[in-house]
Parts: structure tokens; C-alpha cells; sequence
């Protein structure tokens, strides 16, 4: 089972939006509702940032937002802010209790 | 507030087994699944697998089947993963990681996770 395929690193200037896409397949993103991405900073843990696709966590800004269109699905940032870089990882539901991450994408605030 | 927290770092030779804990509070440690993911250094997220707290029962990523073996003590509310066979490969961070809500179980929506625990194997 390889992982979700996501762009290694995507760059924005402050206050504009960016989109990090994540392309699975049929048996797991295509398939689920289950999609969440999450925010890591360097040596911290995973921060869930969004789940259900688009479903934002209680404190999370509506700056984040998620989608989905078959197999892909995507995290948006709007308003890009200093705080925003980071790496980020999309995981879903690949069926038989099982789970899958994307690789990670680092974000550049320029 | 629900807090998941791992025992410290470890260093390992290869061959060896290493056993990484994750004391769960703030929630009822029998009503979530926990999940395990590990990061090797520079590289993404790997999911390992998961135990059911209430059952014992699990699920392991294929590429671990061999080898992981994960379990839980509902007195203390600690789950645990063992690694056996370790090699370079196995350096990593090991997360635990807990369900967001109760349902889906399995679907891979991780909040809280704790903190991670740094295993190196080395010679």
C-alpha cells in the first residue's frame, strides 16, 4: 500500500491562499469520508487541522479549509500568516480498519 | 483534558526489541481505540496500527504484522507497542494517537496524539 501522493513543498507570500492536494485512490480517498490533514511543526507532534474532508476542529481558524473530488483531496489555506509554515499530512480511511498518510508537504510562507 | 503521554527515549542495538508506553487521562481509556505512528527522521507519517483498549483486539499495518505487537493495562490506562527485530530502519519517532471521537474507530482522525518517544538502533 504506497502513500497518498502530496507535493513535497508549496510556497505563498503573506495574505495569499494556497492549495496542497493529496491523490490516493479508489480504495482509500475515493472511496471515504475519512480524510483528515494535519499541521507538524519541526519536532512537535501532529496537530489535526482538519477531518471528515472538511470538518474544522474546535480552535481551528476558518482560514483552513478542505475538499475533496474523487480521489483527490485538498487543504486550502487562505490569508497565509508567518505561523502557517509548516509540514502538512493528509491520512484516510483504505478500508479494513486500516489507515494511510500522504507523504508530507512542506509550506513556505515567503 | 485528555492528555497522552509516552515513556522516554530509546536506544537500541540491532536484533533487539523496544517497548514504547502511552499513558492515556482525561477520558475513559476503554472507549477509544489507540492508534500507533512513527516518523522516521526527515521522512512522513507511517501508520503501524491499532488496539482496542476494551477487547484487546488489533490491527496491524501489514509491514509491521511480523513483528509489532501492541497492548494495553486498563488499570494504569496505558497502551504499549513492541518492536521486535529492530534495524536502522526502525530509527524513528513513535506516536500514539487516539481517535477523535468514538466513531470512526479506525477512520484516522487523530486527536490528541502524545508526544512521541525518539528510538535509535545502533551498533
Amino acid at each position: 500500500q504506497s502513500a497518498l501522493t502530496q507535493p513535497a513543498s508549496v510556497s505563498g507570500s503573506p495574505g495569499q491562499s494556497i492549495t496542497i492536494s493529496c491523490t490516493g485512490t479508489s480504495s482509500d480517498v475515493g472511496s471515504y469520508t475519512f480524510v483528515s490533514w494535519y499541521q507538524q511543526y519541526p519536532g512537535k507532534a501532529p496537530k489535526l487541522m482538519i477531518y471528515e474532508g472538511s470538518k474544522r476542529p474546535s480552535g481551528i481558524s476558518n482560514r483552513f479549509s478542505g475538499s475533496k473530488s474523487g480521489n483527490t483531496a485538498s487543504l486550502t489555506i487562505s490569508g497565509l500568516q508567518a505561523e502557517d509554515e509548516a509540514d502538512y499530512y493528509c491520512c484516510s480511511y483504505a478500508g479494513s480498519s486500516t489507515v494511510i498518510f500522504g507523504g508530507g508537504t512542506k509550506l513556505t510562507v515567503l | 483534558q485528555v492528555h497522552l503521554v509516552q515513556s522516554g527515549a530509546e536506544v537500541k542495538k540491532p536484533g533487539a526489541s523496544v517497548k514504547v508506553s502511552c499513558k492515556a487521562s482525561g477520558y475513559t481509556f476503554t472507549g477509544y481505540y489507540m492508534h500507533w505512528v512513527r516518523q522516521a527522521p526527515g521522512q512522513g507519517l507511517e501508520w503501524m496500527g491499532w488496539i482496542n483498549p476494551n477487547s484487546g483486539a488489533t490491527k496491524y499495518a501489514q509491514k509491521f504484522q511480523d513483528r509489532v505487537t501492541m497492548t494495553r493495562d486498563t488499570s494504569i490506562s496505558t497502551a504499549y507497542i513492541e518492536l521486535s527485530g529492530l534495524t536502522s530502519d526502525d530509527t524513528a519517532v513513535y506516536y500514539c494517537a487516539r481517535p477523535a471521537a468514538v466513531v470512526p474507530a479506525a477512520g484516522g482522525q487523530f486527536d490528541p496524539w502524545g508526544q512521541g518517544t525518539p528510538v535509535t538502533v545502533s551498533s
